[in-house]
């Protein structure tokens, strides 16, 4: 079946990094766009990027821009988040879900990982 | 970026009572609306997607609507399991956004 498992998280201080990873299996990750989606604490859901499914596009929230990246091995079914510069709100879960081929909902997630920015 | 309103916050209902949420596009999305499901401590699940469509797996007491900008999800014969937090995003434009989310609590 389709999984999608998320890593990396834990707790850092303001203006430091941290990579995530997102492995997955049980499809066929170079077919899909995966995209990652955070939840600060008792908060809404809020999309934080893309990538395509051959990695050749990104795109960023505004509020991440310039400071996260986003790649693929899609030799290792696996994607990562850099992120850089860490800031008190970025505190939150992060999820990693694959989007649908051709309307690119969110079909499949990942259980999260907890990230806290604290000093 | 797309705002989405959705409406209401919280609302309380009993096991059977039919509960309908509703979510507002600042501007047109298309049919491209869907609904998830947010238990505590778990990811979203996808309920609806492309405004109406089922996804493979989920009740069929779980549907969505849409008129225009605005889009429905409704739970007809609510069952426990059901107690929960719901979202509807737009897939239509990047940034894809979210509504703020409804929680259904046990009245």
């Amino acid at each position: 079946q389709v999984q999608l498992q998320e890593s990396g998280g834990g707790v850092v201080q303001p203006g430091r990094s941290l990579r995530l990873s997102c492995a997955t299996s049980g499809f066929t990750f170079r077919t899909y766009a995966i995209h990652w989606v955070r939840q600060a604490p008792v908060k809404g859901l809020e999309w934080v990027a893309v990538i395509s499914s051959d990695g050749s596009q990104t795109n960023f929230a505004d509020s991440v821009s310039g400071r996260f990246t986003i790649s693929r091995d899609n030799s290792k079914n696996t994607l990562y988040l850099q992120m850089n510069n860490l800031r008190v709100e970025d505190t939150a879960v992060y999820y990693c879900a694959r989007g649908n081929p051709r309307w690119d909902y969110l079909d499949h997630w990942g259980p999260g990982t907890v990230v806290t920015v604290s000093s | 970026d797309i705002q989405m309103t959705q409406s209401p916050s919280s609302l309380s209902a009993s096991v059977g009572d039919r509960v309908t949420i509703t979510c507002r596009a600042s501007q047109t999305i298309n049919s491209n609306l869907n609904w998830y499901q947010q238990k505590p401590g778990k990811a979203p699940k996808l309920l609806i997607y492309l405004a109406s469509s089922l996804q493979s797996g989920v009740p069929s007491r779980f549907s969505g609507r849409r008129s225009g900008t605005d889009f429905t999800l409704t739970i007809n014969a609510l069952q426990p399991e059901d107690f929960a937090t719901y979202f509807c995003q737009q897939s239509d434009i990047t940034p894809q956004t979210f509504g703020q989310g409804t929680k259904v609590e046990m009245k």
